[in-house]
Formats: C-alpha cells, structure tokens, sequence
C-alpha cells in the first residue's frame, strides 16, 4: 500500500509562533501533494496544492503568505503556519497522489494545532 | 465550479445494507471517489469510479452514472466498526485537485 506520514501529530503552540508541518511518502514518489483544513464536523477543504520543485497553487481566500507551502522533493511537503492565531486551530491532513494516478489520494494522519 | 451533494446523515441497523448518494456538478469530469473517515482520523481511500457501472471492493461497491451525473456507495451486512463519516469527491480533468462532497454521517444501531 501506499503510506503517507505527518509530523506532527499534535501541537499547541502560543498565538503569534510558526508552526512547521511536515507530510511524507514514504513508499512512493509524489509530484503532487496535497493540504487540507478540517474543522470539527466539517469536510476538508483544500487550502492548496503543492507541486515538487514549483510554487504551490492555493485555493481562493487562503492567505499564501500565512500558509507557507514547500515541496522540496518528491516524498516531502511542508506546511508552515506562521503567526498563528487562535482561529487557524484545525485539523491539518496532507495528501499525496502517487505520480501518474491522479484519481486516488493516499491522506497523512493529520495534525491537529491548537493555537492559544 | 464544482459542487456535490450528499445526504447529512444516514441511520441504518447493523446486518443491513446502505446506500449513500452523491450528485454532482463539475466541468470535465475525471472520476466519482469516496473515502471514509473516522472520528478523529484522516480519511482513507475506499474506491473509484471513472466508468459507469459498479465496483465492488468486499463489503463495499461503488457506482457511477456519468451521465446522471451521479454516483453512491453502497455498504453490505453493516458492521459497527462501519460508523464514521463518507465523503464523496470528484476530480476532473481541468485541474488535479480532487473536491470533497461534505460528508454522510453514519449511525449504526445495534
């Protein structure tokens, strides 16, 4: 199967810090990855798609200065909260599409961030 | 855009078999996906269509009208363990992103 990993798994962090979010492949090379927002009860919405060795396309209304995206390699992704403020408290997952199977998303564990 | 609907929430009895709908609008259709997902937990991958007609994984089978635009998942001899959330998502051809239906959540009575 295809695994895909986050770290970390839970943080809680004061109002103003950046907070780092890494996701990996860790069997399969991932052109594509993906990151998602999810508040309680809610469905994920994709903040943005991180491409390797290109900018990230973000979704309309999420702040790219504020949600930093790298994609360095074709197994890692980092999401980068800076300034967080108590209103980015979520459940962050990442995903990764194994390269050339666009239509199925293998997710991370996801993070949960509580900012206080 | 793109836009699905799904039912809110879908009660059904253990040992007995569900049908989860999802209708949705999008340009350049690709494919119907659900994934499932847990309390706490990040979604997982339960099957996909790109064609019309049914896939059968196990317990669970997918189907997909394309020309209905419209799809469900259907879930045989319930268990408990069955109870989470079900999402349906539709990829298209336009882009690589894959958008999430806003959930069915499942309640399992014994």
């Amino acid at each position: 199967g295809a695994v895909v990993s986050q770290h970390p798994s839970r943080v809680i962090c004061k109002s103003g810090t950046s907070v780092k979010i890494e996701c990996r492949s860790l069997d399969f090379q991932a052109t594509t990855m993906f990151w998602y927002r999810q508040f309680p009860k809610q469905s994920l919405m994709l903040m943005a798609t991180s491409n390797e060795g290109s900018k990230a396309t973000y979704e309309q209304g999420v702040e790219k200065d504020k949600f930093l995206i790298n994609h360095a390699s074709l197994t890692l992704s980092t999401l980068t909260v800076t300034s967080a403020h108590p209103e980015d408290s979520s459940f962050y997952i990442c995903s990764a599409e194994r390269t050339g199977k666009q239509e199925t998303q293998y997710f991370g564990p996801g993070t949960r961030l509580l900012v206080l | 855009g793109q836009s699905l609907e799904q039912p809110s929430e879908v009660t059904a009895v253990e040992g007995a078999i569900v049908q989860i709908n999802c209708t949705y609008q999008t340009s350049g259709f690709y494919g119907l996906s659900w994934y499932q997902q847990h309390d706490g937990g990040a979604p997982t991958f339960l099957s996909y269509n790109g064609l019309d007609g049914l896939e059968e994984t196990g317990r669970f089978s997918s189907f997909l009208s394309r020309s209905d635009s419209y799809g469900y998942l259907l879930l045989q001899e319930l268990q408990m363990k069955d109870s989470a959330s079900y999402f349906c998502a539709v990829s298209s051809y336009r882009d690589d992103k894959i958008i999430f239906g806003k959930g069915t959540r499942l309640h399992i009575l014994p």
